[in-house]
């Protein structure tokens, strides 16, 4: 069972921050938080995933709160093919997946 | 480099027939084997999965089985296809061994039409 908490959905314009965030309140202490995204009709996409120290790659950032009990993705520069469902799990060995936040990317 | 694939892309069947998804993996060995489906509009739920050839779990009691005949090949089936059995079907692979830090890896899915 998903064992996080993400609003439905979201709008960003694009080439502005979005910021996807993520409750995850009983998170154990050797639980990672992972991040995917599906576009439309496709598999999963994994984007980044982190313990407790913030993360960065080439896709986005990862800031998770120092209680871990809640996490944000960040894509820095949104574009509109970054239109897509985001999924945040919390991984204990099975990978459970909530429904996610449909984030569109607005002209 | 590792590669998964899934066939078919599309899939429509009558209802009462039965159903085979294939799924196989290049490049590694011993991997973790997931299947997976999406219901129109929802999140994906884990169906199955395998740690290695035979060895099957299952986390939902449904119309599907699984089955691992060999390493790298993992297959979904039923014997008689209900309506509610319509979906996006993915498969998933990750290293065997995978410590939490490791992620899975997923194909580009079968959408599954029971008319």
């Amino acid at each position: 069972d998903a064992k996080t908490t993400q609003p439905p959905s979201m709008d960003c314009a694009e080439g502005r921050a979005a910021n996807l965030p993520c409750n995850h309140s009983t998170i154990s202490g050797n639980e990672y938080v992972y991040w995917y995204r599906q576009i439309h009709s496709q598999g999963p996409q994994y984007i980044i995933h982190g313990l407790k120290n913030n993360e960065t790659n080439e896709m986005a950032s990862l800031i998770i709160t120092e209680d871990r009990k809640s996490s944000t993705l960040i894509l820095p520069h949104a574009t509109l093919r970054d239109t897509a469902v985001y999924y945040c799990i919390v991984r204990v060995f099975q990978f459970y997946f909530g429904t996610g936040t449909s984030l569109t990317v607005i002209p | 480099s590792q590669t998964i694939h899934q066939w078919p892309a599309t899939l429509v069947q009558p209802v009462g027939s039965p159903l085979s998804l294939e799924c196989t993996v290049e490049g590694t060995s011993n991997p973790n084997l997931y299947w997976y489906r999406q219901a129109a509009g929802r999140g994906l739920q884990l169906l199955f999965y395998s740690v290695g050839i035979g060895q099957i779990s299952s986390e939902v009691p449904q119309n599907l089985s699984a089955s691992r005949p060999q390493d790298r090949q993992f297959i979904l089936s039923s014997k008689k296809l209900l309506l509610s059995d319509s979906g996006f079907y993915l498969c998933a692979w990750s290293v065997r061994t995978a410590p939490p830090n490791y992620g899975y890896t997923f194909g580009s899915g079968t959408r599954l039409t029971v008319v």
